[in-house]
C-alpha cells in the first residue's frame, strides 16, 4: 500500500524552461514533505523541504507548494538547467511518530535537455 | 570530505554467507538510519536508531542485526544471505530535536549506497 506515490516515473524538459514534479499521499497524518534528488551511483541529497503549516517554500530555483486539501505537493524547478537531471524523490512523515521515519515515493526521473 | 560514509560500495557473495555493511557519519548526528532500495525502486526504511537506542524496526527479518558502537556508526550484519536480499542499502543520518515533548528532526543525509548481489 503506497502512502506517497509519484505517478509519472520520467519527465523531460528543455533547458530554461519550467520543471513540474507532482506527489500524492494518502496518510492525513503526514505533516512534514521533503524532496530529494539522486544522481546514478549516488545517495539521495536532500533538496528542499515544507511543513503542513505552510503551503509553498521556495529556495532559488526551487519551490515547493503542498495542497493539504488534495493531499498533493509539487516541485517546481525555474528555469531548468541540464545538472538538474536525475531522480526526484517525494518523502512524508509524522511529527511525534517514529523518529525519522520517512516514506518515500518511487521517484520520477527528471531529463532536461539542452 | 565525505558526510555519510558507507564501505563497501559493492559486495558481491553467495547465498547462505554472512556479511556486513559498515556506516559512519561525521556531522554530530544523533539519529542513524538503514534503507534498502530494492528492484523496484522504493526507498524502504529498514532501522533507525537514536544515540545508540533502537528507534524503528520494520518488520526486517532477524536475518538483519543493526548495531551501533557509538552514535557516529551503524553498522548492518546480514546472517544466511537469500536472493531477495539483493538491493541497495543507503546508510542515513539526522539530528533530532526535542520541543515540548515531541519530536521533529531535519533533513536526512544520505550515504552513497551499498549494492549487495547475492548469487
Amino acid at each position: 500500500d503506497q502512502q506517497v506515490k509519484q505517478n509519472s516515473p520520467s519527465l523531460s524538459v528543455q533547458e530554461g524552461r519550467i520543471s513540474i514534479l507532482n506527489c500524492d499521499y494518502t496518510n492525513s497524518m503526514f505533516d512534514y514533505f521533503l524532496w530529494y534528488k539522486k544522481y546514478p551511483a549516488e545517495g539521495p541529497t536532500f533538496l528542499i523541504s515544507i511543513s503542513s503549516i505552510k503551503d509553498k517554500n521556495e529556495d532559488g530555483r526551487f519551490t515547493v507548494f503542498l495542497n493539504k486539501s488534495a493531499k498533493h505537493l509539487s516541485l517546481h524547478i525555474v528555469p531548468s538547467q541540464p545538472g538538474d537531471s536525475a531522480v526526484y524523490f517525494c518523502a512524508a512523515s509524522k511529527y511525534g511518530g517514529s523518529q525519522g521515519n520517512l516514506i518515500f515515493g518511487k521517484g520520477t526521473k527528471l531529463s532536461v535537455k539542452p | 570530505d565525505t558526510a555519510v560514509s558507507q564501505t563497501p560500495k559493492y559486495l558481491v557473495t553467495q547465498m547462505g554467507n554472512d556479511k556486513s555493511i559498515k556506516c559512519e557519519q561525521n556531522l554530530g548526528h544523533d539519529t542513524m538510519y538503514w534503507y534498502k532500495q530494492d528492484s523496484k525502486k522504493f526507498l524502504k526504511i529498514m532501522f533507525s536508531y537514536n544515540n545508540k537506542e533502537l528507534i524503528i524496526n520494520e518488520t526486517v527479518p532477524n536475518r538483519f542485526s543493526p548495531k551501533s558502537p557509538d552514535k557516529a556508526h551503524l553498522n548492518l550484519h546480514i546472517n544466511s544471505l537469500e536472493l531477495g536480499d539483493s538491493a541497495v542499502y543507503f546508510c542515513a543520518s539526522s539530528q533530532v530535536m526535542l520541543a515540548g515533548g515531541t519530536s521533529s528532526y531535519n533533513e536526512q543525509f544520505f550515504g552513497p549506497g551499498t549494492r549487495l548481489t547475492v548469487l
